[in-house]
């Protein structure tokens, strides 16, 4: 089954302890990205990735790092996390390509940083 | 940056048709109109895409007027389960791929 799978589903930690969100697909889609969910701020992109070691900023990348080392996969990092990142998170991946806005979404990290 | 508005929350009853309208003004030449649902605590979901006229799959229809300045997302005979937030993009195309920008989307309330 074509999905991508994020882990954990949720998280509680405390304040400057090293977190690392995982992310992975089985479609050979080119293209990952991370996303943070608030509400009444809505999904703002954290950071995107076009291909295997090409990554690059979305619209609020700080306090967060990312890596593609594989293809397949997509881990966030937070390498000192602060209560302000407490968020609900989504990695998606799709094809790259013109006019291609087909996206498919992880089930979600419900992130809580006390 | 195309910029899309829609009606913040909609509430419709089982079995009816709901159309939800997106108006987006600055759409430019190369975008693409995209709807995702989304139910609560679940990553959102791609509905439809088009670019011009009308679109129809298995879940819904998308209109699309000859300007392109607006787009109706159509829900054929809604079920209790259709009762999400549905958001309207229009692709940024920035290298060979759309980015993909929410809005706050629709909440659509469906009742028995």
């Amino acid at each position: 089954e074509a999905q991508v799978t994020q882990n954990p589903r949720y998280l509680i930690t405390v304040t400057g302890k090293k977190l690392t969100v995982t992310c992975s697909q089985n479609m050979n889609h080119e293209y990952m990205s991370w996303y943070r969910q608030d509400p009444g701020l809505g999904l703002r992109q954290i950071y995107y990735s076009m291909n295997v070691e090409v990554t690059d900023k979305g619209d609020v990348p700080e306090g967060y790092k990312v890596s593609r080392k594989e293809k397949r996969n997509f881990p966030l990092i937070l390498e000192s996390p602060s209560p302000n990142q407490t968020s609900l998170y989504f990695c998606a991946s799709s094809f790259l390509g013109t006019g291609n806005t087909e996206a498919f979404f992880g089930q979600g990290t419900r992130l809580t940083v006390v | 940056l195309a910029k899309t508005t829609q009606p913040i929350s909609m509430d419709s009853y089982e079995g009816q048709e709901v159309n939800i309208t997106c108006s987006h003004n600055n759409i430019a030449t190369n975008d693409y109109i995209t709807w995702y649902q989304q139910f609560p605590s679940q990553g959102p979901r791609f509905i439809i895409q088009g670019y011009k006229t009308k679109v129809t799959n298995e879940v819904a229809s998308l209109f699309i007027p000859a300007d392109r300045k607006s787009s109706t997302l159509s829900l054929p005979r809604v079920s209790l389960s259709d009762t999400a937030v549905y958001y309207c993009l229009v692709g940024e195309n920035s290298g060979g791929y759309n980015k993909l920008i929410f809005g706050a989307g629709t909440r659509l309330a469906v009742h028995p």
